[in-house]
């Protein structure tokens, strides 16, 4: 247990839905990150937040939104997405933005 | 261009023997090496973790090493088992303004009974 919870663990999505990724960090960490897991590639760096605000934005399309409402919680809404954005879906959290990150369990999202 | 590389893709070992797993990177300015461990369908655990000044560093059975000069580290799995299949995964971070980790593909390991 990492002390980064993320939910749901799986989600099946049709390309119209919306839904929405969840995490929550019990570490007292003030930067929260969502990473993308594609099969056979690196992972993606998506969002980072640092105190709530957003500090970089790696050219995300505009279908993912994040929203981050605290230092604990950090949301990710899904909306018209595509076959191709079928992922693992990570969130990490630390401390501040230069030091370790400490991953959660990973949203495996499959759009359908 | 930043780049991690890591060797080999995949590797299948018997139970009890030893490994050895390559990370080679073109990053900088260089600020750490990490190792990560993930299970399949889970999130990344780290392993290690060295900066630029220190060669070696152990973890169990888990040993890294890193030659900043030639750019190159590696993992050293001793007497594995059978809960050491995962992948393991190589990571630099850069020594900038803003944490900017780069990941390599990782390294799929499967110790077989």
């Amino acid at each position: 247990e990492t002390g980064v919870t993320q939910t749901p663990r799986h989600l099946v999505m049709g390309m119209t839905n919306k839904k929405s990724l969840k995490c929550e960090q019990h570490l007292g960490h003030n930067a929260m990150y969502w990473y993308k897991q594609s099969a056979k590639k690196p992972l993606e760096l998506m969002f980072v937040y640092s105190l709530e605000e957003r500090v970089e934005n790696n050219s995300v399309p505009s279908r993912f939104s994040p929203e981050c409402p605290n230092s604990s919680h950090l949301f990710l809404h899904l909306h018209t997405l595509q076959p191709e954005d079928s992922a693992l879906y990570l969130c990490a959290s630390s401390r501040s933005v230069n030091t370790e990150a400490f991953f959660g369990q990973g949203t495996r999202l499959t759009v359908v | 261009k930043n780049q991690v590389e890591q060797s080999p893709q995949s590797l299948i070992i018997l139970e009890g023997k030893n490994c050895t797993l390559q990370c080679n990177y073109t990053v900088s300015p260089f600020s750490n090496l990490r190792w990560y461990k993930q299970d399949t369908g889970r999130g990344p655990v780290s392993l290690t973790i060295m900066t630029f000044s220190e060669n070696t560093k152990s973890n169990g059975r888990y040993t890294a090493t890193l030659d900043a000069d030639t750019k190159q580290s590696s993992l050293h799995i001793t007497a594995s088992q059978l809960s050491d299949s995962a992948s393991y995964i190589c990571v630099v971070s850069r020594n900038t303004g803003f944490q900017k980790l780069v990941f390599g593909t990782g390294t799929r390991l499967l110790v077989s009974p």
